[in-house]
């Protein structure tokens, strides 16, 4: 299976402290995206990396990726309570049908 | 210019029923996927569909459920005699070309249907 899987499961932070979640996936892969999912709610398009970019920069979003170790992390820097939310990484594969296959998730909590 | 629109957004249904769940595509999106999350997990791919044509239904059940996608109308996830174990919530994504060729374009989701079987 393709399916990435998230590390950490689930991260409590300070505000305005720095979150970083991983991700680790096992083909190779055309893109990787991360998503946001509010408690409840539709997943959010965060940020797109092409397999051949290694950093991705969006506002207070930074996303690397790193192919020979298939794993793709996230950062948000100075974290708001807002930020509370389930972070998910999907990958497109380079073969078969152009579908994402999404990872397990980390839930993040942002302590006000 | 609407998103990802899906109806309903709850649906309860009891053991037994059929459930079926709507879903629109963005305007120009004909590409459309389907993907089931169970509380606290991920979402689990279910079936990929084009205009007409079921593009892979790798992750769809093999019995019960079933999905079209018609020249005209929404896509259909349908799930006859539904179980207490098909609650879940369900998500309709849609891009304008499949990811993997256009890698620019990610999905746009919609905001689900949650089922639930009582």
């Amino acid at each position: 299976s393709q399916q990435g899987e998230e590390d950490p499961q689930a991260l409590s932070i300070q505000e305005g402290e720095n979150a970083t979640m991983n991700c680790s996936y096992k083909t190779s892969i055309n893109n990787l995206q991360w998503y946001r999912q509010n408690s409840g709610r539709g997943l959010v398009h965060l940020i797109l990396i092409r397999s051949n970019e290694r950093e991705k920069h969006s506002g207070r979003l930074r996303v690397t990726l790193d192919t020979s170790k298939k794993s793709s992390s996230l950062l948000i820097t100075a974290s708001r309570a807002a930020d509370t939310a389930s972070y998910f990484c999907a990958t497109v594969a380079t073969s078969g049908t152009y579908k994402y296959i999404f990872g397990t998730g980390t839930r993040l909590k942002v302590l006000a | 210019n609407a998103g990802v629109m899906q109806n309903p957004r709850h649906l309860v249904r009891r053991r037994g029923q059929e459930a079926r769940l709507r879903c629109s595509p963005m305007k120009g999106h004909s590409h459309v996927y389907w993907y089931r999350q169970l509380p606290e997990e991920g979402l689990k791919f279910m079936v990929y569909l084009q205009k007409e044509n079921i593009i892979d239904e790798s992750g769809m059940p093999k019995e019960r459920f079933s999905a079209e996608f018609p020249k005209e109308g929404p896509s259909i996830l349908r799930i006859q005699q539904v179980v207490r174990g098909d609650s879940a919530a369900y998500f309709c994504a849609s891009s304008p070309s499949p990811p993997g060729q256009s890698i620019n374009y990610g999905y746009t989701f919609g905001s689900g249907t949650r089922l639930t079987v009582v």
